[in-house]
């Protein structure tokens, strides 16, 4: 069935360096995209989302990134600090008309001091 | 997000007792949502709710069942809980968008099945 997939399980990087996060989906169907921060002890929180119809979006500290022709979604976190320490989940609108949304299995970023 | 809130935050519980977690939200939102998580892995849909009179089952809804009292609350039940049933529950709303509808989460209930 159609799923939502991330490459990396964990992603280690330095205080200060710009993160990159992925996200594989495979419904080319799907046209609304999310992003969600999970703090341990926390439900998700949203962090950002982006429409089809965009390839770019940007909020403060955070880009997502949509590229519709090999179906990838990305999150950059930028100058990234130990309070972005989590996991990170990406999310499409399911395929079916009741737009549920489905959910990848995330990516744990740890910040380095 | 204090507009969900989740009771109990923690529970602890033996195998075959029957139990209830419950969701409130503020939010005014017409749709809510129950997902287990399970260490390392993602959200799996329970159950689903678009209107106080609508259930719908999720991806896992065996063992578990639901009650929409009020457009408000959407309440979580296990009828008899086993031990694969131990996960953290979280609760979730959103407001129909036409597909590109956020949802927001509730802090989740932790639930140990000895």
């Amino acid at each position: 069935g159609e799923s939502v997939g991330l490459h990396l399980p964990t992603l280690s990087v330095q205080e200060g360096d710009n993160s990159i996060i992925n996200c594989a989906y495979s419904n080319s169907a799907s046209d609304y995209f999310i992003w969600y921060k999970q703090e341990s002890g926390k439900g998700p929180q949203f962090i950002i989302d982006i429409r089809s119809n965009m390839d770019k979006r940007q909020g403060q500290r955070v880009t997502v990134l949509l590229n519709k022709t090999v179906k990838h979604l990305s999150l950059q976190i930028a100058a990234t600090q130990p309070g972005d320490s989590a996991v990170y989940f990406c999310a499409e609108n399911g395929v079916d008309s009741s737009y549920k949304l489905i959910f990848g299995s995330g990516t744990r970023l740890l910040v380095r001091p | 997000d204090a507009d969900v809130t989740q009771t109990p935050r923690n529970r602890i519980t033996k195998t075959g007792k029957r139990i209830m977690l419950e969701c409130s939200q503020t939010k005014g939102h017409d749709r809510m949502y129950w997902y287990r998580q399970d260490p390392g892995l993602g959200l799996r849909l329970i159950y689903y709710s678009f209107d106080v009179k609508d259930i719908n089952k999720g991806e896992i809804s065996d063992g578990y069942s639901v009650s929409r009292q009020a457009q408000a609350k959407f309440s979580l039940s296990l009828e008899s809980a086993i031990p694969n049933q131990t996960a953290l529950y979280f609760c979730a709303t959103s407001r129909w968008a036409g597909g590109q509808e956020t949802q927001y989460f509730g802090p989740g209930t932790r639930l140990l099945v000895l």
